[in-house]
Parts: structure tokens; sequence; C-alpha cells
């Protein structure tokens, strides 16, 4: 059963305008959750992370919320950029555990 | 930019062959895994290392193999390769630490004919 969900396939968005990219777990003992960006044919690049002791970290143009009491987690991308085209996948992890769980990802189109 | 290496980055070979994607990584890190991802799908872990001479297989059943005789060094091996075993591989490594992220390599797209 998959503990990280991405339920929205793709999103397309006008460039300048914000991208929201949401992500829902099911695991409360999560306490660390990524994002990471992909291009085709290339391995996930890391963008921004968040501890479970947070609710909203901010990286330049990239902000990640947290809620844990609804076990959902969202990517702000603003202005979102062209080259911001690519597959966003969620990530998640226990503090004490190895392995990541991953989403399906999100296909963002930023339209110029 | 992280230092983590794989090879070859394309592949095309016929069923039944022996084929082992190389991964290499420079940071130093003691936790490397192997990824099999397929468009539209999750990452599904199939090999993890906590280090040298430590490896255990992830949720995903594989017919591959891995070793881990030294640290910055973790490779897959296929022993038969198979049309279902089509796909991109991805490896990762991460440092000690709770609060670490993953660096992926650039994959290995794999396809059995």
């Amino acid at each position: 059963d998959q503990q990280v969900k991405q339920n929205s396939p793709s999103l397309s968005v006008q460039e300048g305008r914000i991208s929201i990219l949401n992500c829902d777990y099911t695991n409360s003992m999560f306490d660390y959750f990524l994002w990471y960006k992909k291009y085709p044919a290339e391995g996930p690049t890391f963008l921004i992370s968040i501890s479970s002791i947070k609710d909203k970290n901010e990286d330049g143009r990239f902000t990640v919320f947290l809620n844990k009491s609804a076990k959902h987690l969202s990517l702000h991308i603003v202005p979102s950029q062209p080259g911001d085209s690519a597959v966003y996948f969620c990530a998640a992890r226990l503090f004490t555990g190895n392995q990541f769980y991953f989403g399906t990802g999100t296909s963002l189109t930023v339209i110029p | 930019e992280a230092d983590i290496y794989q090879t070859p980055r394309y592949l095309v070979i016929g069923t039944g062959k022996k084929i082992t994607l190389e991964c290499s990584q420079t940071m130093g890190h003691d936790k490397m895994y192997w990824y099999q991802q397929d468009p539209g799908m999750e990452l599904h872990l199939i090999h993890y290392s906590y280090g040298v001479n430590s490896t255990e297989k992830g949720d995903l059943s594989s017919e591959s193999t891995v070793s881990r005789i030294r640290t910055e060094h973790f490779p897959l091996t296929l022993e038969s390769a198979r049309p279902s075993h089509t796909s991109q591989y991805l490896c990762a490594s991460r440092g000690t630490g709770g609060f670490t992220e993953a660096f992926f390599g650039q994959g290995t797209r794999l396809t059995v004919v």
C-alpha cells in the first residue's frame, strides 16, 4: 500500500504565477519530508525538505508547508518559470529509518 | 553538485544477458540505494546498503543482486536480463544523520529486447 501519494499527475501554470504541488501521506510516524525535481532520463535533484517539528520551510522561490494533522504537505513555487517544468516527487522518511518513500510524481508545465 | 555517478547512462541488451550497472560516489556516504522507476510511477526501492558488506533487499521484488565491497562503490547485477527488467535504474547515497537528503546519480535507462 502506497504510503506517500500525489493525486495530481499533472499541473499547468502560467509563467510568473504560483505553482502548488500537493502530497499526502498515511504513516503518522514519518518525520522528514522532501521534494525532488526530475527531468526525463535524469536522476532526481533534491529541492527542499522539512522536518516534522516545523510547518514551513523556505528556500528562494520554493516553500514547503507541512500540515501534520492532515498528513499533507505542499510545495509552492513562486514565481513559476519555464525552467521549472519537470516532474516533482514528494518523499518521506522516518528519522530513525533508512528508506525513503516516494509518491508517483506530478508533472509541472510552466507555460511562457 | 552531487558527486554520484552511474554508468552506463543508456543500455540496450538482449534477453538472457548478464549485466552490471555501476554506481560510485565520492562523498564518503555510508548509505546507498538502488531504485527502479517507470514513467508515472513512484521510485521503488530494490536494494540498499548501510555500509561495507551490508546489503538489504527493498520492498520491490527484484531478480538483481548487489555488493558493497568498498564504501564508494555499489554495483547492481542482473544475472539474466528479461524484457520485464526494462526500466530506469537510479542509484542514490546519503550521509549520516536523521535529516539528510539522498543524492541521486543520473540514472541508467535499461532496455531489454
